[in-house]
This record gives C-alpha cells, sequence and structure tokens, in this order.
C-alpha cells in the first residue's frame, strides 16, 4: 500500500528555534493534512491545504506555523519560534478526495528544550 | 462535550471476548471513521461509515452509526492480543476540511 513518508523521525530543538518539519504524502492525493499530538492526549488537527493553499486551519495554527508545498511532492510545516509547549509529535496525513480516509505519516516526534 | 468522545477512556479484555467502545459526537456529520494507533506509532484507518449508513462490518469489526443520537460504536470480536492499541474515532462534519478526532480508548487484549 502507498505510503505517507515523514523525516526526521525524531526533532530536537532549542527554544525559539526554527523548525521543519517534512512529509511525502501519496503521490496521487490532492488533500494535505498537519496534525499534532502531545503525549498521551487527543490527535489535534492543525492545517489542511488544498490547490497550493490553506483550506482551514485550527486556533493553533497561529503566526508561528506555515506550511508549504515546494516543488509538487513535498509538503513542510514551519513552525518558526519554537515555544516548549510545541514539544509533540507532529503528524503528516493526505487523502484523495476530501472528507475520505487519511493515510497519515508515522510522525515526527519534536522536543523543545 | 467535544466533538467526538469515546468510552470507555481505557478497556482490559481476555484474548477471545469482544471489545466495544463508543463514540459520541455533537454536530452533523458526512461520515465518521475509525482509526487505531499503535503505541507512538501513526494512526492506521480502519473503517468509514457514512451518515446514510447504519452498519458496517470489515473482518472482526462492526461499526453501528446513530445519527439521532448522535453515537457510534465499534466492535471488536474474537479479540487478539495484537488488538491492543489505541482507538479513535474521528468525524467529517459538513462543509469542513478536516477531521476531528476524538480522545481515543485504550484497549488492552490480555493474552
Amino acid at each position: 500500500e502507498p505510503e505517507v513518508t515523514q523525516t526526521p523521525s525524531h526533532q530536537v530543538t532549542q527554544m525559539g528555534q526554527e523548525v521543519i518539519l517534512r512529509c511525502v504524502p501519496i503521490s496521487n492525493h490532492l488533500y494535505f493534512y498537519w496534525y499534532r499530538q502531545i503525549l498521551g492526549q487527543k490527535v489535534e488537527f492543525l492545517v489542511s491545504f488544498y490547490n497550493n493553499e490553506i483550506s482551514e486551519k485550527s486556533e493553533i495554527f497561529d503566526d508561528q506555523f506555515s506550511v508549504e508545498r515546494p516543488d509538487g511532492s513535498n509538503f513542510t510545516l514551519k513552525i518558526r519560534s519554537t515555544k516548549l509547549e510545541d514539544s509533540a509529535m507532529y503528524f503528516c496525513a493526505s487523502s484523495g478526495p476530501v472528507g475520505e480516509k487519511l493515510f497519515f505519516g508515522s510522525g515526527t516526534q519534536l522536543s523543545v528544550l | 462535550s467535544q466533538q467526538g468522545e469515546e468510552d470507555p477512556q481505557a478497556l482490559s479484555i481476555q484474548e477471545g471476548e469482544n471489545a466495544t467502545m463508543n463514540c459520541s459526537y455533537k454536530t452533523s456529520i458526512n461520515n465518521l471513521q475509525w482509526y487505531r494507533q499503535n503505541s507512538g506509532r501513526g494512526l492506521v484507518h480502519l473503517i468509514l461509515i457514512r451518515s446514510n449508513e447504519r452498519e458496517k462490518h470489515s473482518g472482526r469489526l462492526r461499526v453501528t452509526l446513530d445519527t439521532s443520537k448522535k453515537s457510534s460504536s465499534l466492535l471488536i470480536t474474537a479479540s487478539r492480543a495484537a488488538d491492543t492499541a489505541s482507538y479513535f474515532c474521528a468525524t467529517d462534519v459538513d462543509s469542513s476540511y478536516k477531521l476531528i478526532f476524538g480522545s481515543g480508548t485504550r484497549l488492552l487484549v490480555r493474552p
């Protein structure tokens, strides 16, 4: 079965630093998503992306966050100035039609020190 | 309560028994999906049930949907130790570009 791949699997950074999390969605999918999960808590929606623009974003997705699809295959999440509370597992997902099943990557564990 | 709340929060059963998890939601939906997450890993889609469907089966999984009560249940029959994981419901809300996940049920199947 096709897979969503995410890199790196672990990222450690200092508070205030910028991080870029990378994802390669399934090639013929049209909708792309970022979710995050703080340890032991629920999976929280951050942003959805379609046709090279943000479709929807949550309250968590403030000005410190941005997404980009720079080259037609990669999908990135940038956090401009990380905070301690940004420590979480970040999941990328993609889907064909909107609202249909999501394919998730295995996640990037971000630790902000 | 939030959109997508599962109960129980945790469930421990013996191998071979059935496991039932429930999900309640608040707004109208296009569909409801169930996902599984092994510890620290990505989520894997299990089954999707549309708002005009009442029941759906996939292998040992049976999902029901009651839109009048805004609730769904996931039944895993003849459970195995390998079914040990967290299970999440997720709702596709009308006119939305996102799935909203519930808080999850942690299932432990004892060998």
